[in-house]
């Protein structure tokens, strides 16, 4: 089916160990975004990709590292997940470039690190 | 880069119209206003988008100043259903999308 797609929808982790969420978008969408939410708080950009091979820094970048060959995956990879890390990840893609884009986002996966 | 200011939470009741207003003094010649919202436990979902004057959707209406400076978005007869979260977002599709900042949004709650 057409859409956005995330995996898993729930993780639970340990301290210092290495996760990777993964992003999967079906629309050629050039664009695609990494997002966290807090309870109780918006969304913080942590990464984005215009196009693969090309991924720049958010709001929140550190701990975490993304990468793009394909156009249709942008996996985000916690290298060593901490306590602060526990959050809900939210991916998004956007055929428009920019802040004024459309986005669409995914249903979010919800990571506990203990 | 433009910062904007929305109400924390909102109450009403069925059946009336919810006006939400978010402003940003430091919008730019470019910018576009956009705002989403977002039920519990999913990703948000953009509603409408809008430059200048009155924009009207099947789902809401955004009216925009001449100076630009607020946005109001608009919600006619609300139900229980419309109980969210809604962000305003100021950009422009020419600036990088790096800012993106969704900030807390305004949390809105309909009640019977």
């Amino acid at each position: 089916d057409a859409g956005i797609t995330q995996s898993p929808r729930y993780k639970i982790t340990e301290t210092g160990r290495q996760v990777t969420l993964m992003c999967h978008q079906t629309w050629s969408h050039s664009y695609m975004f990494w997002y966290r939410q807090d309870l109780g708080h918006g969304l913080r950009l942590i990464y984005y990709s215009a196009a693969a091979d090309i991924t720049d820094k958010g709001e929140v970048p550190d701990g975490y590292v993304v990468s793009r060959s394909k156009t249709e995956n942008f996996p985000l990879t916690l290298e060593s997940a901490t306590r602060s890390q526990t959050s809900v990840y939210f991916c998004a893609s956007s055929q428009a470039s920019g802040r004024a884009g459309e986005q669409f986002f995914g249903p979010g996966t919800r990571l506990t690190v203990l | 880069l433009a910062k904007t200011t929305q109400p924390i939470s909102m109450d009403s009741y069925e059946g009336q119209e919810v006006n939400i207003t978010c402003s940003h003094n430091n919008i730019a010649t470019n910018d576009y206003i956009t705002w989403y919202q977002q039920f519990p436990s999913q990703g948000p979902r953009f509603i409408i988008q809008g430059y200048k004057t009155k924009v009207t959707n099947e789902v809401a209406s955004l009216f925009i100043p001449a100076d630009r400076k607020s946005s109001t978005l608009s919600l006619p007869r609300v139900s229980l259903s419309d109980t969210a979260v809604y962000y305003c977002l100021v950009g422009s599709p020419y600036s990088s999308a790096s800012k993106i900042i969704f900030g807390s949004g305004t949390r809105l709650s309909i009640r019977p």
